[in-house]
């Protein structure tokens, strides 16, 4: 267990329709970051926040935006879905200063 | 554009047999990162290496950077069932906040 949650765990979108998922760090997590998997691929970066603050973009459209709370939550909200948006969605975080992120178990979007 | 080049795509061996997975990147980076993700799951980490010549061992598995050479590998003893997953090299930009960039994966099967 890696003390990173996601929600909700599965999804089914429609095309040009708007989705938000859910990620809850550990205590102490200040940076957390959002990653797109396709199907057999890797990991794909989307952003990073620091401190409530986006630090790091990925080659990703603003209608991928995010938030960050300071309760180490945040959240990653996707507007006008396409059939390509759908993926695994992980969140991953890290104590400011550590190496290592630890990642969440992901959310699976399906967009029809 | 920093690219990360894992051979083999697909790797079947027997249990017993010692093999090594290639990792590969493009430009210059101080950091990088294995994973091992089971199907249907998340990313689990494996190993942090932070410096040209280091060298981590965890088990049957054992991963080493050469940070001159762009080059890391994940070299597996005695492979066991249990060690049958998608491996993933992961390599953060030099001077960047510590955003990952993934290979396509290495999906290991061990068989009996």
């Amino acid at each position: 267990e890696t003390g990173v949650t996601q929600s909700p765990t599965h999804l089914i979108k429609t095309r040009g329709q708007q989705v938000t998922l859910r990620c809850s760090s550990q205590s102490g997590h200040n940076t957390v970051s959002w990653y797109q998997q396709a199907l057999g691929q890797g990991p794909q970066f989307i952003f990073q926040y620091y401190r409530e603050e986006e630090n790091g973009r990925g080659n990703f459209p603003p209608r991928f935006s995010g938030l960050q709370f300071p309760n180490y939550s945040s959240e990653l909200n996707v507007n006008a879905l396409e059939l390509d948006d759908s993926a695994l969605y992980l969140c991953a975080s890290r104590e400011g200063g550590q190496e290592t992120q630890y990642f969440g178990p992901g959310t699976r979007l399906l967009v029809l | 554009e920093l690219k990360v080049e894992q051979n083999p795509l697909f790797l079947s061996m027997q249990e017993g047999k010692n093999y090594t997975i290639y990792c590969n990147y493009s430009t210059t980076s101080d950091r990088l990162y294995w994973y091992r993700q089971d199907p249907g799951k998340s990313l689990e980490s494996l190993f942090v290496l932070l410096s040209n010549g280091a060298v981590k061992q965890e088990g049957r598995l054992m991963a080493s950077l050469d940070t001159k050479a762009r080059l890391s590998t994940l070299h597996i003893t005695a492979a066991v069932h249990d060690l049958s997953a998608t491996y993933f090299c992961a390599v953060v930009i030099s001077g960047s906040a510590r955003q990952l960039t993934f290979g396509s994966g290495t999906q290991l099967t061990v068989l009996p």
